[in-house]
């Protein structure tokens, strides 16, 4: 079976850190690019960054640059988001994803829940 | 960056109703277009991608078209458990941006 499981979400301060991990089974993750996807509390979603196979090339969507950090590492098959400087809008469920190029996001994890709030 | 609009916003159709949705982008995609269907607490499912290719397990009701700017997603007799948010995505140039979602209840 074909799976990825979220770990690493929490409640954080307002500019704090969280490290969120995911975790491949099922499949050879380094065979693909993968992709991290948020969703804010009754909002729709917004995809975060990608990351392509060897991990040297990186994306992200603008209100993350600077402050999240996509890594993967291929013989642990894992996924990470580092994610620094956190705000109140950040505050939303992370899903990680298997991105088939240009084909969509295909295997998604159940997701993890990043709570920013003093 | 390429934005994505959907439209409409909610519709509330009747089982067996044929529903259809929207997705705009404002550029040209190609047919680079992706589908997701959301139910409430679970990740998305990937419906459709390149515009109208059916993921594998994917019931054969659903189906979209298009290319360039305008594509749609068409559910041609609502079943109820076909209830959920759908969301378009260009699924080619970063960011990777998602339409804002179409809320689909079951009357």
């Amino acid at each position: 079976e074909v799976k990825l499981v979220e770990s690493g979400g929490g409640l954080v301060q307002p500019g704090g850190s969280l490290r969120l991990s995911c975790a491949a089974s099922g499949l050879t993750s380094s065979r693909y690019w993968m992709t991290w996807v948020r969703q804010a509390p009754g909002k729709g979603l917004e995809w975060v960054a990608n990351i392509n196979q060897p991990g040297s090339e990186k994306y992200y969507v603008d209100s993350v640059k600077g402050r999240f950090i996509v890594s993967r590492d291929n013989a642990e098959n894992s996924l990470y988001l580092q994610m620094n400087s956190l705000r109140g809008e950040d505050t939303a469920v992370y899903y990680c994803a298997r991105a088939r190029v240009g084909a969509g996001l295909d295997v998604w994890g159940q997701g993890t829940t990043v709570t920013v709030s003093s | 960056d390429i934005q994505m609009t959907q439209s409409p916003s909610s519709v509330s159709a009747s089982v067996g109703d044929r529903v259809t949705i929207a997705c705009r982008a404002s550029q040209d995609i190609g047919n680079w277009l992706a589908w997701y269907q959301q139910k409430p607490g679970k990740a998305p499912n990937l419906l459709i991608y390149a515009a109208s290719t059916l993921q594998t397990g994917v019931p054969s009701r659903f189906s979209g078209s298009g290319s360039g700017t305008d594509f749609t997603l068409t559910i041609s007799s609502l079943q109820p458990e076909d209830f959920g948010t759908y969301y378009c995505q260009d699924a080619n140039t970063f960011p990777l941006t998602f339409g804002g979602g179409t809320k689909v209840e079951i009357k």
